[in-house]
């Protein structure tokens, strides 16, 4: 999973609450990355970071926040506005904003009942 | 309408034998293409990576193909293995806007012994 942990790999949770997905990276990457996804459908882009401190919103992003106050780190939350959160979230990181290789993290699996 | 579609949706093949993915893009312009290998409840791991003046390109066993003028790419497989088992994801990256990548539903591969 080329030094991108995500935890948990499971998380469970109760409808309303928010939650915090957790994205580290130690190669030093600049870009990293927030997906989700669904059965069926291609990954879908929740938010993105080129940059410490900054961050944009991808195609998804209602109902989602992050922040980037570290290189190595690029945290999710699914907050309790997200209409369907159940899904497989995966976090990805590139060397630099202009590099064709992503590198991608294991996943989280949300469930949300 | 998805700017990547890729077919089969699914494919059974028996062990030790080839196959072929299929993959049919809108993006443009193109800058990249990018076939990942994803296991069940894993992260996606890159197999090989096109630009535009690529046509081929082989890791082991897989062999990819790009036709930048049809807007096709096409993913073999020899001599196919258990361990083949999973989904197979296409992505095409637009120029100008890196963070434009476009991700394929997925083909998923199961090979029976």
């Amino acid at each position: 999973d080329g030094g991108i942990t995500q935890s948990p790999k499971y998380l469970f949770r109760k409808e309303g609450q928010n939650v915090t997905l957790s994205c580290e990276q130690n190669l030093n990457h600049d870009a990293m990355y927030w997906y989700r996804q669904d059965p069926g459908q291609g990954l879908r882009l929740i938010y993105y970071s080129q940059i410490v401190n900054d961050f944009q919103k991808g195609d998804i992003a209602e109902g989602y926040s992050v922040s980037r106050e570290k290189k190595e780190s690029f945290p999710l939350t699914v907050t309790s506005a997200q209409k369907n959160p159940t899904a497989f979230y995966l976090c990805a990181s590139k060397t630099t904003r202009d590099s064709y290789e992503q590198y991608f993290g294991p996943g989280t699996r949300l469930t949300v009942t | 309408k998805n700017q990547v579609e890729q077919s089969p949706q699914s494919l059974i093949i028996l062990e030790g034998k080839n196959c072929t993915l299929q993959c049919n893009y809108t993006v443009s312009p193109f800058s990249n293409l990018r076939w990942y290998k994803q296991d069940t409840g894993r992260g996606p791991v890159s197999l090989t990576i096109m630009t535009f003046s690529e046509n081929t390109k082989s890791n082991g066993r897989y062999t990819a193909t790009l036709d930048a003028d049809t807007k096709q790419s096409s993913l073999h497989i020899t001599a196919s293995q258990l361990s083949d088992s999973a989904s197979y994801i296409c992505v095409v990256s637009g120029i100008g806007n890196n963070n434009d990548m476009r991700f394929g539903a997925g083909t998923r591969l199961t090979v029976k012994p």
